[in-house]
């Protein structure tokens, strides 16, 4: 059975960091790509970042770049996604979820909760 | 970025037919996917690439559509159908989501 468990989630205030770990079971990692995905419930489902196989590839939305980093440990099955400069429009339901070769997801995690607040 | 719109909710009695529309404000071929989301749970794939359905997936559901119009159908309806359901495409970056509908049973 598929598993992917988040954490890290918290209370951070405005310009912290965080750092999110999502560890799967059930599959074999290294075979997939992997993403962060995040819901509001004002704007809803937002696509955060992915990441390819073996790391070498890293994709982000625009508003995070150059702030988020997405990255992996294939022996650990696990993969991490760390937020720093965090604002207020970063607070969410942060999901981890696997890609599949269409680039939808066909597994998602339950999800961890940030809050960016002072 | 690609806007998929949807309509916000839909009311439905079960054993009826219903059909869960979005629209894309570009072409997305048929890199169209769709998600249930139950209140306080993760979203579930059930079509993926506009027609296909998921593994494990019932019957009762059906996906159409290519470049901008596309659908969701559900039939019959069950009661534990409640649910909300989003669109998202992944042929344009960023990858985007639709709003979502929340279907109701009468």
């Amino acid at each position: 059975e598929v598993q992917l468990v988040e954490s890290g989630g918290g209370l951070v205030q405005p310009g912290r960091s965080l750092k999110l770990s999502c560890a799967a079971s059930g599959f074999t990692f290294s075979n997939y790509g992997m993403a962060w995905v995040r819901q509001t419930p004002t704007k809803g489902l937002e696509w955060v970042a992915s990441i390819s196989t073996g790391g070498g590839n890293t994709y982000y939305r625009d508003s995070v770049k150059g702030r988020f980093t997405i990255s992996r440990d294939n022996a650990k099955n696990t993969q991490y996604l760390q937020m720093d400069s965090l604002r207020s429009e970063d607070t969410a339901t942060y999901y981890c979820a696997r890609h599949n070769t269409l680039n939808y997801f066909d597994y998602w995690g339950q999800g961890v909760m940030v809050t960016v607040s002072s | 970025d690609t806007v998929l719109t949807q309509s916000p909710a839909l009311a439905v009695s079960p054993g009826e037919r219903v059909t869960i529309s979005c629209r894309a404000s570009e072409s997305v071929s048929t890199r169209m996917h769709w998600y249930q989301q139950k209140p306080g749970q993760q979203p579930k794939l059930l079509i993926y690439g506009a027609s296909n359905l998921e593994s494990g997936v019932p019957a009762r559901f059906s996906g159409s559509g290519s470049g901008t119009d596309f659908t969701l159908t559900i039939d019959p309806v069950e009661a534990n159908d409640t649910a909300t359901y989003f669109c998202q495409q992944s042929w344009n970056d960023p990858w985007t989501f639709g709003g979502g509908t929340k279907l109701e049973l009468k």
